[in-house]
């Protein structure tokens, strides 16, 4: 079944680097996903991962291990506007998507 | 990035109403949509995969005939709230897809009194 696992929350100053993880236990697996959501808000697409290892774009990276069944989303110089929710998403077959609960990331000056 | 709207974005109904949710792709073509439903504090949770010219495929637990699903066209998904209850307030979100990628809309607020 789909079992999604994120930490709850965590707080960091500007200019610091995060890593929130995930991991998943679901069968069907097609890759892994990475959404940004603001309070009241829908989610933004930030990565999609489907093989193993480490993909870059800007400030987010992203990286995956299928055989441990682990992901993480690193932020790099973050900044305020990075305050959010950040979610990863398994997608298990026919571009179905299951959520974890997302990990509130807060920003400080 | 592709663009997914929905309408209304905020909606208050009373209780035993019925409430249709748009959903629409503005610049690409969608076969394939999906409504997701969140609570506060909760993740989203999928609901229904919307198939253009087809009948919907429901998650386990939704039940079909509250939440009517009609993929008329190309570029737009509805889903009707029949016979809304309190329990029914929450944030009613859709996506669409595009190759690998799946783009939201904005969401839809329904709270039901």
């Amino acid at each position: 079944g789909q079992n999604i696992d994120q930490p709850t929350e965590m707080t960091a100053t500007e200019g610091a680097i995060v890593q929130i993880n995930c991991t998943y236990q679901t069968s069907g697996f097609n890759g892994l996903f990475w959404y940004q959501q603001h309070a009241g808000e829908a989610p933004t697409f930030l990565s999609y991962n489907v093989l193993d290892g480490l993909e870059e774009k800007g400030r987010f990276s992203s990286f995956l291990s299928r055989s441990k069944g682990y992901s993480y989303l690193l932020l790099k110089e973050l900044q305020m506007k990075d305050s959010a929710s950040y979610l990863c998403a398994d997608n298990y077959g026919n571009n179905r998507l299951a959520f974890g609960k997302g990990n509130q990331v807060v920003v400080i000056p | 990035g592709a663009v997914v709207s929905q309408h209304p974005s905020w909606v208050i109904c009373k209780s035993g109403t019925s409430v249709k949710i748009e959903c629409r792709s503005l610049d690409f073509q969608a076969t394939t949509m999906f409504w997701y439903r969140q609570f506060p504090k909760q993740s989203l949770m999928l609901m229904a995969t919307s198939n253009e010219g087809s009948k919907a495929t429901y998650e386990q637990g939704v039940e079909k005939d509250k939440f009517l699903i009609n993929h008329a066209s190309l570029t737009l998904s509805t889903l009707t709230v029949t016979s809304a209850h309190p329990e029914d307030s929450s944030f009613y979100i859709c996506s669409a897809r595009t190759s690998h990628e799946q783009y939201f809309g904005p969401g839809t607020r329904l709270t039901v009194t």
